[in-house]
């Protein structure tokens, strides 16, 4: 099985920060990396796909990049509503590998 | 609007069994691969399993695999999750979730997750 290493774990950041959360995997995926945000008590949500397609909906401050074994989900100014815990999933083979997240929280 | 709304959850014995189901509404549901993700509440997501459109192809994750079975129904628009042989270690958020259409995996829909505690 492929495995995801995100990190941080967690990280405390400000409204308005430049936010970086790396996702390594421990073999090539090629771009078949997705992004997700969840919210306590919530589902996931699909914010990026193969790596840096933004999903429908999802605010441009939102960007990711990589290739290979490692990835960045950038959030460009931070914003009140982003404040949650982000996960990377590859989709480069079965199973498809979860990171273990990483929690974004107020500085 | 698209929906998925699991069912089935709840409190069961290790060695008992539950069926999950997750309705869906909104979309063309037969269309679509789908997928079941757990997460044990404050820890990681975690994938489980995917079922092709018509029910013939599936896939599941080696820790359930030979105890969890993957199906749908599609005339009555609804996916499933046979849980066997249930250990403690199963006790989690169940989610099942929408594979977009088109190009790679993505889970664009998610079911509000059916709690399964696994407890004597």
């Amino acid at each position: 099985d492929i495995q995801m290493t995100q990190s941080p774990s967690s990280l405390s950041a400000s409204v308005g920060d430049r936010v970086t959360i790396t996702c390594r995997a421990s073999q090539t995926i090629d771009i078949y990396l997705n992004w997700y945000q969840q919210k306590p008590g919530k589902a996931p949500q699909l914010l990026i796909y193969a790596t840096s397609n933004l999903q429908s909906g999802v605010p441009s401050r939102f960007s990711g990049s990589g290739s290979g074994t490692e990835f960045t989900l950038t959030i460009s100014s931070l914003q009140t509503e982003d404040f949650a815990t982000y996960h990377c999933q590859q989709i480069y083979s079965t199973p498809h590998t979860f990171g273990q997240g990483t929690k974004v929280e107020v500085k | 609007e698209v929906q998925l709304v699991e069912s089935g959850g709840g409190l069961v014995q290790p060695g008992g069994s539950l069926r999950l189901s997750c309705a869906a509404s909104g979309f063309p549901f037969s269309s679509h691969w789908m997928h079941w993700v757990r997460q044990v509440p404050g820890k990681g997501l975690v994938w489980i399993s995917r079922i092709n459109t018509d029910g013939s192809r599936t896939t599941s994750a080696d820790s359930v695999k030979g105890r969890f079975t993957i199906s749908r129904d599609n005339a009555k628009n609804t996916l499933y999750l046979q849980m066997n042989s249930l250990r403690a270690e199963d006790t989690a958020v169940y989610y099942c979730a929408r594979d977009a259409l088109g190009g790679t995996v993505r889970l664009d829909h998610w079911g509000q997750g059916a709690l399964v505690t696994v407890s004597s």
